[in-house]
C-alpha cells in the first residue's frame, strides 16, 4: 500500500520555466490538497479538491494551477516559475471521516 | 476565521525530561485539532487528534494532548523524552465548514539533548 506518492522528489528550475508536480493516492480518498512548506511558516494551503473534476483556491494560490481529472491524481502546475516558489511541496489526501495522509514532499528550487 | 499559534519555534529538552509543546487555536465553532510530526526529509505523520470525544487524547509514541476549551489550547506532552523524538511538530485545526482543509501552525522543532 503506497499511500500518497509525489513525483518528482527534487527539481531545480530556471526562472520562467514551467513544470507539473504529480500526486497519486491509492486510498480512494475524496479530498486532496497541495501545501507548500517554508521555514517558520508551517504549511500553507495552495489549492485543494473535494472530488474528481473539482478544484478550489487555498491561502496562497497565485502562480499555481491544479487539475483533478482522475480521482486518484492531483496535479500542481507552475506556468512560469519564480524564485519565490522555491519551497517544499506536500500533497495530502483524506476522506471526510479520516485524518490527512501526506506524501514525502517535493523539494523545488527556482534559480 | 480559524488560526493556530504555536509558541516557541525551537524547544530543547534533555533525554528523560518532560516534553511540552504549546498550541493555541482560535475558532468560533468547535474545532477538530491535530498534532503531526515531521522527521527530517519526510512527510507529516499523524500523532493524535481531538474530535470532541474525550478531552485528553493519547497518541502514538507516548504523546498525549489535552483540549482545554476555556484556554483555547491543545498542548502536546510526553512524560519522558527520547532521542528519537527529535523532529518538527505541527499543530493543526480543522473546522467542519467551508474549506474542509487543515490550517497549520508554524511548527516547533524539538531537540533532545543526551
Amino acid at each position: 500500500n503506497a499511500g500518497v506518492t509525489q513525483t518528482p522528489k527534487f527539481r531545480v528550475l530556471k526562472t520562467g520555466q514551467s513544470m507539473t508536480l504529480l500526486c497519486a493516492q491509492d486510498m480512494n480518498h475524496e479530498y486532496m490538497y497541495w501545501y507548500r512548506q517554508d521555514p517558520g511558516m508551517g504549511l500553507r494551503l495552495i489549492h485543494y479538491s473535494v472530488g474528481e473534476g473539482t478544484t478550489a483556491k487555498g491561502e496562497v494560490p497565485d502562480g499555481y494551477n491544479v487539475s483533478r481529472l482522475k480521482k486518484q491524481n492531483f496535479l500542481l502546475g507552475l506556468e512560469s516559475a519564480a524564485p519565490s516558489q522555491t519551497s517544499v511541496y506536500f500533497c495530502a489526501s483524506r476522506n471526510p471521516d479520516t485524518e490527512a495522509f501526506f506524501g514525502q514532499g517535493t523539494r523545488l528550487t527556482v534559480v | 476565521a480559524q488560526s493556530v499559534t504555536q509558541l516557541g519555534s525551537h524547544v530543547s529538552v534533555s533525554e528523560g525530561a518532560l516534553v511540552l509543546l504549546r498550541c493555541n487555536y482560535s475558532s468560533s465553532v468547535p474545532p477538530y485539532l491535530f498534532w503531526y510530526v515531521q522527521y527530517p526529509n519526510q512527510g507529516l505523520q499523524l500523532l493524535l487528534k481531538y474530535t470532541s470525544a474525550a478531552t485528553l487524547v493519547k497518541g502514538i509514541n507516548g504523546f498525549e494532548a489535552e483540549f482545554k476549551k476555556s484556554e483555547t489550547s491543545f498542548h502536546l506532552t510526553k512524560p519522558s523524552a527520547h532521542m528519537s523524538d527529535a523532529a518538527e511538530y505541527f499543530c493543526a485545526v480543522k473546522i467542519d465548514t467551508g474549506r474542509r482543509a487543515l490550517t497549520f501552525g508554524s511548527g516547533t522543532r524539538l531537540q533532545v539533548q543526551p
